[in-house]
């Protein structure tokens, strides 16, 4: 069965510092891997996607991921953290069919100190 | 990208009464989905919702205690029937976009507090 884990369910980092959040998967077939954003009282927004071709992706908001099947990893990074960054981070994967295989880590709450 | 609204986007209620959450996306979609989202945690899919059938429950949900309608292909309702605090949680609704219909797209979230 297909799951998704994030190890670090909080991360407290200074403005402007780097970031990256870990996402550890396990599924069977070809994955479709998915990072999200939550800001406090908002429903989720997607930050990036990856099916298929280069492994490095990015997304919205100045945010990339790296897929490493060898590692089973798909861990968020962003160069430089603003305040605005703060929020709860999902990383989700699934098969992309229309039938929804989709499996959410347990999420990671993102902190930023001024 | 799928544009999705849901009304309401909170609501305190009484134990033991039901509350009916409402779901709409910009375009025709086959299957929309709901999810539970309990205080501190990750996502749990309720159900899948077509249009047209009776929705599909995952474990430990049923329908008695989530009845969901779909009358469209825009349009979903989630009822939480006789609540409990233990229902306190955020619900989602979602509904696929993307040129292959293959990125799951999520509503604002209704954020139901049951006293």
């Amino acid at each position: 069965a297909q799951s998704v884990t994030q190890p670090d369910i909080h991360i407290t980092v200074s403005e402007g510092a780097s970031l990256e959040l870990r996402c550890n998967y396990s599924y069977g077939a070809t994955p479709y891997l998915f990072w999200y954003v939550q800001s406090p009282g908002q429903g989720l927004q997607l930050l990036l996607k990856y099916f298929s071709g280069d492994t490095l992706v990015q997304g919205i908001k100045g945010f990339e991921a790296e897929f490493k099947r060898s590692q089973s990893s798909f861990n968020l990074r962003k160069p430089s953290v603003h305040w605005s960054d703060a929020a709860e981070y999902f990383c989700a994967v699934g098969s992309g069919s229309l039938n929804n295989d989709m499996r959410f880590g347990a999420g990671t709450r993102l902190t930023v100190k001024p | 990208s799928a544009v999705i609204s849901q009304k309401p986007s909170r609501d305190i209620c009484q134990r033991g009464t039901s509350l009916t959450i409402q779901c709409q996306v910009d375009s025709q979609v086959t299957m929309m989905f709901w999810y539970r989202q309990q205080p501190g945690q990750s996502l749990t899919l309720i159900a899948t919702a077509n249009q047209g059938s009776e929705a599909t429950y995952e474990s430990g949900f049923v329908i008695d205690k989530f009845p969901i309608s779909r009358p469209n292909l825009t349009f979903s309702t989630l009822t939480v029937s006789n609540m409990s605090p233990e229902d306190s949680s955020i619900y989602l609704c979602s509904a696929p976009g993307g040129p292959r219909a293959d990125t799951q797209y999520f509503g604002p979230g209704t954020r139901l507090t049951v006293l």
